[in-house]
């Protein structure tokens, strides 16, 4: 079946320090692979994508590549900032007849401090 | 805002009553899903609808009964709930259900956050 995981939380740094959250999936066929950022007391918003091997999706200073030969999507961004306390999760989708759905890993917690 | 809009954002009822979420999406688009986070488990699909039918129920138990009367408005009628239904119940919606190109971006509302009590 299809399934991600994502390293377990929480992380927390201090900002300015350099974030990685780690993200592999498996999947029967070639998905299309998303983080999702939820905010407290919120719903998800989608962070960035990227839809086939190679592609680096990017948004807000958070980067992750698509890399098949290793199924990972890892998040990372430069230097964090407060403002960028929240869960992350990391998703993939495929086409077809999976009717759109999206499946998830099970969040990182991640909290920045000043 | 994301252009998928939840009401009411927090419902807290009794295991004997009947409520109901709405979402109501100005995107566009034509597939709509439900979709469960409780606390310590990943997100869970519940309900996919497409062009305003259902086209897939992931194994809901019939006490959680949806309705998308057009492809705009997608309901989730609630009725003698569990207190473990206890959730954030996230609406959200693509532009299609399911195309041979996967990168169907779903876009989220903000929640409604039901407790049963």
């Amino acid at each position: 079946g299809n399934s991600v995981t994502q390293m377990e939380g929480p992380v927390t740094l201090s900002e300015e320090a350099f974030l990685t959250i780690n993200c592999t999936y498996t999947a029967t066929g070639y998905p299309s692979l998303f983080w999702y950022v939820q905010y407290p007391g919120e719903g998800l918003q989608l962070l960035l994508k990227a839809t086939k091997a190679d592609d680096k999706g990017s948004n807000k200073g958070f980067e992750a590549t698509y890399r098949k030969e290793t199924t990972s999507f890892h998040l990372e961004k430069g230097s964090v900032q407060v403002s960028d306390s929240a869960v992350y999760f990391c998703a993939l989708s495929l086409g077809g007849t999976s009717y759109g759905k999206l499946t998830f890993g099970q969040g990182t917690i991640l909290t920045v401090h000043p | 805002e994301t252009g998928v809009t939840q009401t009411p954002r927090h419902l807290v009822m009794g295991m004997t009553n009947k409520k109901s979420l709405k979402c109501e999406q100005h995107l566009g688009h034509n597939a709509m899903y439900w979709y469960k986070q409780s606390a310590k488990k990943p997100l869970e699909l519940m309900f996919v609808y497409s062009l305003e039918e259902r086209v897939e129920n992931n194994s809901v138990p019939s006490r959680f009964s949806p309705e998308c009367p057009n492809s705009s408005h997608l309901f989730l009628h609630l009725h003698t709930l569990q207190p473990e239904d206890s959730a954030l119940y996230l609406c959200a919606s693509s532009q299609d259900a399911g195309t041979i190109y996967s990168g169907n971006t779903i876009y989220f509302g903000e929640g409604s956050w039901l407790t049963v009590v």
